[in-house]
């Protein structure tokens, strides 16, 4: 059964770089896609990118210019950063196991079968 | 705005069957995922596929697709059903994932 556990500081002045690492315990490492999600206080997830095995990434057009994450496969973890923070990127930040599941004939299918525990995020001057 | 819409709020009678509706035209290329949200908890996973249920997942719970609208129907729905329920895919090139605006079920 994999987990994934998240830290990172919750805390941030405006300007700062917000920096959460999440790892992958019980699960293999490849053949996933390692993601980030985001929940501002009383809204809905908004999906921030995701990494794989490769290091090759794909982020939100929206947040494209301050996103970057990475992995670190000798210890099964990925990281998020996030620069130049001001108080619309407050918010509860999750790390999820994205997988796709193609089958013959039909249409694919990705989903997201395992999460962290979430981390929340404020950022205040 | 979310590429894929979601009514706000939906209720349900104890024990009722009540159906979630996701429309989106990235649905007609991809199947939806559906995940429960409880207050202060992280997503769970529900349905993905065409019907397909994670272990651990009552099997009231089922998914459904045609078209551009998936669905996700709770048949017997119990207290503990009451949650923010979200819908998932990705974009039509792939690349991108996109989430539902989310249904909040209240169960009567």
């Amino acid at each position: 059964q994999v987990q994934l556990q998240q830290w990172g500081a919750g805390l941030l002045k405006p300007s700062e770089t917000l920096s959460l690492t999440c790892a992958v315990y019980g699960g293999s490492f490849s053949g996933y896609y390692w993601t980030w999600i985001r929940q501002p206080p009383g809204k809905g997830l908004q999906w921030i990118g995701e990494v794989i095995q490769t290091g090759k990434a794909t982020y939100n057009a929206s947040l494209r210019s301050r996103v970057n994450m990475l992995v670190d496969t000798s210890r099964n973890q990925f990281s998020l950063k996030l620069d130049s923070v001001t108080a619309a990127d407050t918010a509860l930040y999750y790390c999820a196991r994205g997988y796709w599941m193609v089958g013959p004939r039909d249409r694919p299918q990705y989903f997201f079968d395992s999460w962290g525990q979430g981390t929340l995020v404020t950022v205040s001057s | 705005s979310s590429e894929l819409t979601q009514d706000p709020a939906v209720s349900v009678a104890l024990g009722q069957t009540v159906r979630i509706t996701c429309q989106g035209d990235h649905l007609r290329t991809y199947y939806a995922s559906w995940y429960q949200q409880k207050p202060g908890q992280a997503p769970l996973l529900v349905s993905h596929g065409k019907n397909n249920r994670p272990s651990g997942i009552p099997d009231r719970f089922s998914g459904s697709s045609s078209g551009n609208t998936a669905s996700l129907t709770i048949t017997g729905a119990q207290a503990e059903d009451e949650a923010d329920y979200y819908c998932h895919s990705r974009d039509s090139s792939g690349h991108h994932v996109v989430f539902g605006g989310g249904t909040k079920l209240t169960v009567l």
